[in-house]
């Protein structure tokens, strides 16, 4: 079946745009998680969702940063505003249920000049 | 303090050898679950192998197995006959279960090239 897809796969944007990443989930997948990962670095949790709700928005490095999945499939990650320092691969993820295993999608790589 | 250690930033293994990447996790909580995965140029991480901290046999997938030691608090990937797809980043990560729905801590990843 079709994977976690996540667009654009690429974005470069200018100093004080905002922005907006979409992630599609494994279909029927409850839970679904974003990641940033900086250049050379392992991904890090930004927030998760089980079905509409979002449960944990910790790792949101400010509130520039904002997501949400209204219907409790697709999500939107949105970063407004943004700075050079949100250079990054946004990583997507989903799991059937809280506590199985994540499948990841391909990321959207985002430049900020 | 960092919860996965993987402190090999870079590896190399002929075709055909066996390798292990070394991965050390540090946690209080008793029901945990370690993972790795695969994550090539194009970016995609891809979900390689799974070991929870109750198993009592260490995990296998196909060329893929986790050395878990429990008490030393590692759990290394050892990929046996090497292929030259084989060549991208691997990440170590870590879930505690007991603390709610806490989310995937990773570590800094190895990069491994398979040389012909």
């Amino acid at each position: 079946g079709a994977g976690v897809s996540q667009s654009p796969r690429y974005k470069v944007a200018k100093r004080g745009q905002d922005v907006a990443l979409r992630c599609d989930p494994i279909s029927g997948h409850v839970s679904l998680f974003w990641y940033q990962q900086a250049l050379g670095q392992g991904p890090e949790f930004l927030t998760y969702f089980q079905n509409e709700a979002q449960l944990d928005k910790s790792g949101l490095p400010s509130d520039r940063f904002f997501a949400e999945r209204p219907e409790g499939s697709v999500s939107t990650l949105k970063i407004q505003r943004t700075q050079q320092e949100d250079s990054a691969v946004y990583l997507c993820a989903s799991s059937l249920s809280d506590g199985e295993t994540q499948y990841f999608g391909p990321g959207t790589r985002l430049l900020v000049l | 303090a960092q919860k996965i250690t993987q402190t090999q930033p870079g590896m190399f293994v002929q075709e055909k050898e066996a390798v292990t990447l070394d991965c050390t996790y540090d946690t209080s909580d008793p029901s945990y679950g370690l993972f790795w995965y695969k994550q090539p140029s194009s970016g995609e991480m891809i979900f390689l192998i799974y070991q929870g901290s109750y198993d009592q046999q260490n995990a296998t997938e196909g060329r893929y197995s986790l050395n878990f030691q429990k008490a030393r608090k590692s759990a290394n990937l050892v990929i046996s006959a090497s292929q030259l797809g084989d060549s991208a980043m691997y990440f170590c990560a870590m879930r505690e279960f007991d603390s709610g729905n806490t989310p995937l801590v990773f570590g800094k990843g190895t990069r491994l090239s398979v040389i012909a």
